[in-house]
């Protein structure tokens, strides 16, 4: 079974720093699926950004972009310009052929 | 906008109970998901669903069961509820098609058990 690893339980940012999210995977196969999903406090979990393992180029979504290294089964998450709304729980996640496999979570705290 | 929907976001139930958790999705998606979500342990699933009446068993099925019987609603059974139930409930729907599509989830049911 695949495993998702997040060591960072929790991470501070100041306003307007830029901070990253650690994730790594153990997976066998070769074309994947990799996300990350923000769970802020009281509310519902959403898509922050995805990456397909087969393209080279890391996704990005505005001021969150990703670090995929494939062959080090890594993708890290990164946050520019943080903002008091980023604080949240981020989950990696990666799809494993029939539902998402997700990390234990990194929650985000933004201090202003 | 994708809308999942749960029945309750706090529910307080009595061990032995039995306890049925409801999600409804509007956007005619085929896959529903019942996670479970614990401090410290991620989201784990409990089951899923790809079509009507069909059910899969996820990481941590024992003690659950659900149900599946309109497109829409997807259940989660306790069927005798337990103290170590006591948890976040997440459900989530996504369309058919491959693994990219992105799942949508409710705002999550917070159960105790006493």
């Amino acid at each position: 079974a695949q495993t998702v690893t997040q060591s960072q339980p929790e991470m501070s940012v100041q306003e307007a720093e830029t901070v990253t999210l650690s994730c790594t995977y153990d997976t066998s196969e070769s074309d994947y699926y990799l996300f990350w999903y923000k769970q802020p406090p009281s509310r519902q979990m959403i898509l922050v950004i995805r990456q397909e393992a087969y393209k080279q180029q890391n996704a990005t979504e505005n001021r969150f972009s990703v670090n995929f290294q494939k062959a080090a089964k890594s993708f890290s998450l990164k946050i520019s310009d943080s903002q008091l709304g980023d604080a949240a729980m981020y989950f990696c996640a990666y799809h494993s052929g029939y539902a998402l496999n997700f990390g234990k979570g990194t929650s985000l705290l933004v201090t202003p | 906008d994708v809308k999942v929907t749960q029945s309750s976001r706090y529910l307080v139930k009595r061990t032995g109970e039995k306890v049925f958790l409801e999600c409804v999705q509007d956007m005619d998606h085929e896959n529903m998901f019942w996670y479970r979500q614990d401090p410290g342990l991620g989201l784990r699933l409990i089951y899923f669903s790809y079509d009507v009446k069909m059910k899969e068993k996820g990481d941590i099925p024992e003690g659950y069961s659900v149900s599946r019987e309109k497109k829409e609603r997807f259940s989660l059974i306790l069927e005798s509820a337990s103290t170590n139930q006591t948890s976040m409930y997440l459900c989530a729907s996504t369309p058919a098609g491959g693994p990219e599509n992105e799942q949508f989830f409710g705002p999550g049911t917070r159960l105790t058990v006493l």
